[in-house]
């Protein structure tokens, strides 16, 4: 299994409140991402990492930012968490190759519920 | 939005071959196949993926036609814990994943 480690694993919290999820990685892949997974949406892109401190907007950007500070750790950050954000969010890591080669590890997930 | 066709479910014998098929017509010349799975609760799993020769690893066998509009993914031997949603994916060089619904795989004793 890649080296990902998503922190919390569940977390409920209350709207409006800020709610930052950690992902941490051991492999030193170079690419970092966000993924939200719904009922009937399947899973997407919220924000993605191409190296320390560059990061991009996903399909799904709106209402989180992103930081990275270190190779290793990818933070994902909900200002004021709404209901709509209750979901679970998977961390992904990958290092291209050649091309368009681009294999995606995923982390365990983070349930994250917003009451 | 998902570039791949797959049905939605499939039941399979354990101890039998599963092989689920991948339609992707659309895809381009210099993009790859991706197989992913998802056991109910846990992150996604990479399988494997090919470009344009038939793959093999430890977990399954790809194999892709000529034109490379489609493909099956092959479990040789399933075993209830290969009970999962099957994901086919074209294209992961951009900076993303485009997951559809998938395959529901269910292997039955």
């Amino acid at each position: 299994d890649a080296g990902i480690t998503q922190s919390p694993r569940h977390k409920v919290t209350e709207t409006g409140t800020p709610v930052t999820l950690r992902c941490h990685q051991t492999e030193n892949h170079r690419y970092m991402y966000w993924y939200r997974q719904d009922p009937g949406h399947g899973l997407r892109l919220i924000h993605y990492s191409y190296g320390v401190k560059d990061t991009d907007k996903g399909e799904v950007s709106d209402g989180y930012s992103v930081s990275r500070s270190k190779t290793e750790d990818f933070l994902l950050t909900l200002e004021s968490a709404t209901s709509s954000q209750t979901s679970v969010y998977f961390c992904a890591i990958s290092e291209r190759a050649q091309g368009l080669e681009n294999t995606i590890y995923f982390g365990e997930g983070s349930w994250l519920t917003v009451v | 939005d998902a570039k791949t066709t797959q049905p939605t479910s499939m039941d399979c014998a354990e101890g039998r071959a599963a092989n689920l098929p991948c339609n992707h017509s659309t895809i381009s010349g210099n993009e790859y196949v991706y197989w992913y799975r998802q056991i109910h609760s846990q992150g996604p799993q990479y399988i494997i993926h090919g470009l344009k020769n038939n793959e093999t690893n430890e977990m399954a066998s790809l194999i892709i036609t000529e034109d490379r509009k489609s493909s099956t993914l092959i479990l040789p031997h399933a075993t209830l814990r290969d009970t999962a949603v099957y994901y086919c994916i074209d294209g992961a060089g951009a900076n993303n994943l485009f997951f559809g619904t998938g395959t529901r795989l269910t292997v039955i004793p």
